[in-house]
């Protein structure tokens, strides 16, 4: 059975703060994605890894994939308060998504 | 990227009636899925909807509860049957990606069951 396990599951950081979203899985796999999801809305895809070492940025948010550790990062740089909202990784077992269950983070002044 | 229109976006539904979710595809895929997303919780994957045979559910779901049609490449409705208040919870919608493309979601279908 294939576990995706995010921690923190909770995270209020004050704007300006760099953090981490650790995101481990239990099986082989080479794809891993990552959304995000504000209140009463649907997900947005953020990052797609598609291999090991594969990293990829977008504004104050750096996502990276270990496939050997079975590990992605989620770097939040320089936080503001618009990146408040839940972040999900999500690995393909068979075809369909498997998600962690999610980091609900702050920002606070 | 697929978009994907679903409907309704929200019902407010007696205990004991079903409700009837559908997802239209702005392109032919093979494959459909289905998810449910339980208050404050992560999603949940209910079953894999293929054209043109069955479709196949998780474990603790079953096709009496949450039947699912898909009779084309680009439509699927997956319907809550006898719902009781347990069922109130966002069920979504969600195709495959390609390549660099992330797996794209239905807007979600918010159900509370009364």
């Amino acid at each position: 059975e294939l576990k995706v396990e995010q921690n923190p599951l909770f995270l209020s950081m004050q704007e300006g703060k760099n953090y981490t979203i650790y995101c481990n899985y239990s099986t082989t796999s080479d794809r891993l994605y990552w959304y995000r999801q504000d209140p009463g809305k649907s997900l947005e895809s953020l990052f797609v890894l598609l291999s090991n070492g594969a990293v990829k940025q977008e504004g104050r948010l750096m996502a990276s994939l270990d496939t050997k550790a079975r590990l992605s990062t989620l770097h939040i740089t320089a936080a503001v308060h618009d990146l408040s909202a839940t972040y999900f990784c999500a690995v393909v077992m068979g075809y369909a998504l498997n998600f962690g269950k999610g980091t609900s983070l702050l920002v606070t002044p | 990227s697929a978009v994907i229109s679903q409907k309704p976006s929200r019902d407010i539904c007696q205990r004991g009636t079903s409700l009837t979710i559908q997802c239209q595809v702005d392109s032919q895929v093979t494959m459909m899925f289905w998810y449910r997303q339980q208050p404050g919780q992560s999603l949940t994957l209910i079953a894999t909807a293929n054209q043109g045979s069955e479709a196949t559910y998780e474990s603790g779901f079953v096709i009496d509860k949450f039947p699912i049609s898909r009779p084309n490449l680009t439509f699927s409705t997956l319907t809550v049957s006898n719902m009781s208040p347990e069922d109130s919870s966002i069920y979504l919608c969600s195709v495959p990606g390609v390549g660099n493309y992330g797996y794209t979601f239905g807007s979600g279908t918010r159900l509370t069951v009364v």
